[in-house]
């Protein structure tokens, strides 16, 4: 069982550039999200969706675009990188929140020069 | 709007030493709580949920709804238990709401 597959695990970019992280699980999930964690903040919420063609925004979602064209795909898309970007991003993904555990990624880390 | 505030960034223990890790959260109605765990260089994962009631690696975790708390408990540290620990809140059915984590230091 692959899990929830982040690509890529390294990246760097310069200020400006703009990236897609992707991630896919093979559980079929309905719920999927992205974190982004930072030291001393944990990890705070970009988007989530809670279906195939259905997402929200999280705590964090200036300069962040994500959708959802299909169950087992939530690619985030970063429009121009900026170093407050500088981060490691997590993708998860759960059958439904409360009742099932979340399973994530191995991460990317990110960093914007 | 819905928190989980965890005081302590850095908790050192020696091996063999009880640990409390602390969490406390901010929610309209009947949370749902959750220990997540980070080991270096691997990804998170879940440890322990309430509504389990389950003891996982000797770790426990009891609700308290009156003083809004969800403390992560073991009696006797262990060096492997050294790692992230992130309280985690299910933000009614739709995402999750983490706090800032700590990390656990148990020393030999």
């Amino acid at each position: 069982n692959a899990g929830v597959t982040q690509t890529p695990k390294f990246q760097v970019l310069k200020t400006g550039q703009s990236m897609t992280l992707q991630c896919a699980q093979d559980m079929n999930h309905e719920y999927m999200s992205w974190y982004r964690q930072d030291p001393g903040m944990g990890l705070r919420l970009i988007h989530y969706s809670v279906g195939a063609g259905i997402t929200d925004q999280g705590e964090v979602p200036n300069g962040y675009n994500v959708s959802r064209s299909t169950t087992e795909d939530f690619p985030l898309r970063l429009l121009s990188a900026a170093p407050s970007q500088t981060s490691v991003y997590f993708c998860a993904s759960s059958y439904s929140t409360g009742k099932g555990e979340a399973f994530f990624g191995q991460g990317t880390r990110l960093t914007v020069v | 709007a819905q928190r989980v505030t965890q005081p302590e960034k850095l908790l050192s223990v020696f091996k063999g030493a009880p640990v409390e890790l602390k969490c406390n959260y901010s929610y309209s109605g009947s949370p749902e709580l959750f220990w997540y765990v980070q080991y270096s260089r691997q990804r998170l994962q879940l440890l322990l949920r309430h509504i389990s009631r389950e003891s996982i690696k000797g770790f426990t975790a009891d609700l308290n709804k009156g003083e809004t708390s969800f403390h992560l408990k073991k009696p006797f540290a262990q060096e492997e238990d050294s790692a992230m620990y992130y309280c985690a809140l299910d933000n009614y059915g739709q995402n999750f709401v983490f706090g800032p984590g700590t990390r656990l230091s148990v020393l030999p």
